[in-house]
This record gives structure tokens, C-alpha cells and sequence, in this order.
């Protein structure tokens, strides 16, 4: 059984770019959340997508959008890059059946630098 | 407490030593506090998820409590092994959803 998983596993952009970042969920899962850990942080909530729609959203800007798709893999993308920008993203699957209480499942991250 | 709050930030035990942690998390409209353990290059991965107060979960050498009432959970670690080196972040789900809130995370070290 597959786990979450995550690609790239590294990435350099420059300021101004645009980047996408993928996620496959754990086999079974339908609920995708991105989180960012910037250094000396812990994970950040972006937002969650369930049934192809964004559902909850954390304090972070329009810059970064994300998708979900029919096969409930999700991207996250992040538009006109700035340094803070730069950290690890992750992605986290569960079960929205599980109810707020269910685990969630995280993969490795995707790291992010931006220049 | 607004935030999570984790401590101690780092901690090197030597091996077979016991071992604590402390999260401090929001107290009003708790709905769950989950444990996950971060080794470096890896996924972090869960180790429990816990709802009432009072609770106690244990996982092999692990074992974590939970009080609602003040907003505290202790991470346990019996007879420390090397391979138990790793960050130990908690998270807090308020007020329903699926949004996590993590403290800043416990780095373990275990030496022989």
C-alpha cells in the first residue's frame, strides 16, 4: 500500500516564478491538505481540498492556489515566487469519513528554494 | 495559550534513559491533539491521535496523556533507544475542519 507521495523532492526557482508542487494521496484517502514549514517553524496550514473544492484555507495569500483532481491527487501552486517562499511543502491525505479526529497521513515534502 | 507551544526545543539523553515532553495547546474548542514523530528525510508519521480528557495512548516504548481542561499532553519515552532520534512535533484541530496546528517540535538526540 502506497503512502503519500510527493514530487519534486527539490526544487530552485528564481524570484518571480511560478512553481507547481504534486501529491498523490495514501490508496483510500480523498482529503488533501498542503502545509509549509519554513526553518526553525513548525507546518504552516495552507489549505485542504476535498471533492475537487478548496475547503478551509490558512493565512496565506492568493499566490498560492491549488487543485484537486478526480483521482483525489492535488497540486499546489505557487505563483510570482519570493524568497520567504522558500521552505518545505508538505502534503497530508485522510479520510474525510474520519471526521476531524482522523489521522493524518503525511508524505516526505517537496523542499523549495527560491533565489 | 493562543499558539502550541512545545518543550523543551531540543534534548540529548543517552541511551536506555527515560524521557519527557511537554505541548501546550489552546484549551477552548478542543477537538484533538495529534503526536507525529519526524525523523530527518522522512515523512513525519503519527503516533497518536487523542480526543478526551484523560486519555492515555501508548505505542510500544511511547505513550502520551492528554488534559483538555488546561491544554497540555506529555510525550513519553521509556528506556531511549537510538533509533528514537528524531523531531517530535504535536498539533492541535480547534473549532471542527481538518486544520492542524503544530508547535515548533521537541529534536531528540539519543546518544549511546
Amino acid at each position: 500500500d502506497a503512502g503519500v507521495t510527493q514530487s519534486p523532492t527539490h526544487l530552485i526557482k528564481t524570484r518571480g516564478q511560478q512553481v507547481t508542487l504534486r501529491c498523490s494521496p495514501k490508496s483510500g484517502h480523498d482529503t488533501v491538505s498542503w502545509y509549509q514549514q519554513a526553518l526553525g517553524q513548525g507546518p504552516q496550514f495552507i489549505f485542504q481540498y476535498y471533492e475537487e473544492e478548496e475547503r478551509q484555507r490558512g493565512n496565506f495569500p492568493d499566490r498560492f492556489s491549488g487543485h484537486q483532481f478526480p483521482n483525489y491527487s492535488s497540486e499546489l501552486n505557487v505563483n510570482a515566487l519570493l524568497l520567504g517562499d522558500s521552505a518545505l511543502y508538505l502534503c497530508a491525505s485522510s479520510l474525510r469519513i474520519g471526521g476531524s479526529t482522523d489521522t493524518q497521513y503525511f508524505g516526505p515534502g517537496t523542499r523549495l528554494t527560491v533565489l | 495559550i493562543l499558539n502550541v507551544e512545545q518543550s523543551p526545543q531540543s534534548l540529548h539523553v543517552q541511551e536506555g534513559d527515560s524521557t519527557n515532553f511537554t505541548c501546550s495547546f489552546p484549551s477552548s474548542n478542543f477537538y484533538a491533539l495529534h503526536w507525529y514523530r519526524w525523523e530527518t528525510a522522512k515523512s513525519p508519521e503519527a503516533l497518536f491521535v487523542m480526543t478526551l480528557n484523560g486519555d492515555e495512548k501508548k505505542k510500544g516504548r511511547i505513550s502520551a496523556t492528554l488534559n483538555t481542561k488546561e491544554g497540555y499532553s506529555y510525550l513519553y519515552i521509556k528506556g531511549s533507544q537510538p533509533e528514537d532520534s528524531a523531531t517530535y512535533l504535536c498539533a492541535s484541530l480547534t473549532g471542527g475542519g481538518n486544520k492542524l496546528t503544530f508547535g515548533t517540535g521537541t529534536q531528540l538526540k539519543v546518544e549511546l
